[in-house]
């Protein structure tokens, strides 16, 4: 297995804010890597994959990068929208692996 | 889009199958997966299905115990769950996608599954 960490496990943050959570893989994924935002009572929404790679429609405000190991999201200016917890995920190798998640609240 | 249905609650040593309806995508070409996420807790993949049905994958912890099948006629995925143990209570998503390359690009609002005496 491939665990997943992500930091910080909460972010307090307002809008406008630039926000930036941290992913890393216990082995190198290269770029196998996705980002997901959940709402409360809601499904997890795709917003990255391949590390880098922003999913249509998400807005131009989310960002990131990386390779193998380490990886991070950005958020350059915070939404009311945007306030979520956000999970990465690992789909290089089986069994695929989230991380614990960083909620982003006010 | 992706509808789960049949949650509910089962005892232990239970069983359980949930179907996920697809539609507005070509369902038959598509890897599909099932995602679990426990109440107030993170997610967990569970299992995933290749196009024809030929392939299927399982986390440890639900290997034996479930099974992951498809109706490509019928436009649906099921997920079978035998042995239940209270640790299997979650919300389970139906999602496209988890195969070799295969992002999770579309999910289902989920199904709850309650195990408990």
């Amino acid at each position: 297995d491939i665990p997943m960490t992500q930091s910080p496990s909460t972010l307090s943050a307002s809008v406008g804010d630039r926000v930036t959570i941290t992913c890393r893989a216990s082995q190198s994924i290269n770029t196998w890597l996705a980002w997901f935002q959940q709402k409360p009572g809601e499904a997890p929404k795709l917003l990255i994959y391949e590390a880098s790679n922003l999913q249509s429609g998400v807005p131009s405000r989310f960002s990131a990068s990386g390779s193998g190991t380490e990886f991070t999201l950005t958020i350059t200016s915070l939404q009311p929208d945007d306030f979520a917890t956000f999970y990465c995920q690992q789909y290089y190798t089986y069994p695929f692996t989230f991380g614990p998640g960083t909620k982003v609240d006010v | 889009q992706l509808v789960e249905s049949g949650g509910g609650l089962v005892q232990p040593g239970g069983s359980l199958t949930i179907p996920c309806a697809a539609s507005g995508f070509k369902f038959r070409t598509s890897w599909m997966s099932w995602v679990r996420q426990a109440p107030g807790e993170g997610l967990e993949w569970v299992a995933n299905i290749n196009p024809d049905g030929s392939e299927k994958n399982y986390v440890d912890s639900v290997r034996g115990r479930f099974t992951i099948s498809r109706d490509n006629a019928e436009n649906s995925l099921f997920l079978q769950m035998n042995s239940l143990k209270a640790e299997d209570t979650a919300v389970y998503h139906c999602v496209r996608g988890g195969g070799s390359a295969s992002v999770f690009d579309s999910w289902g609002q989920g199904t709850l599954v309650t195990v408990s005496s």
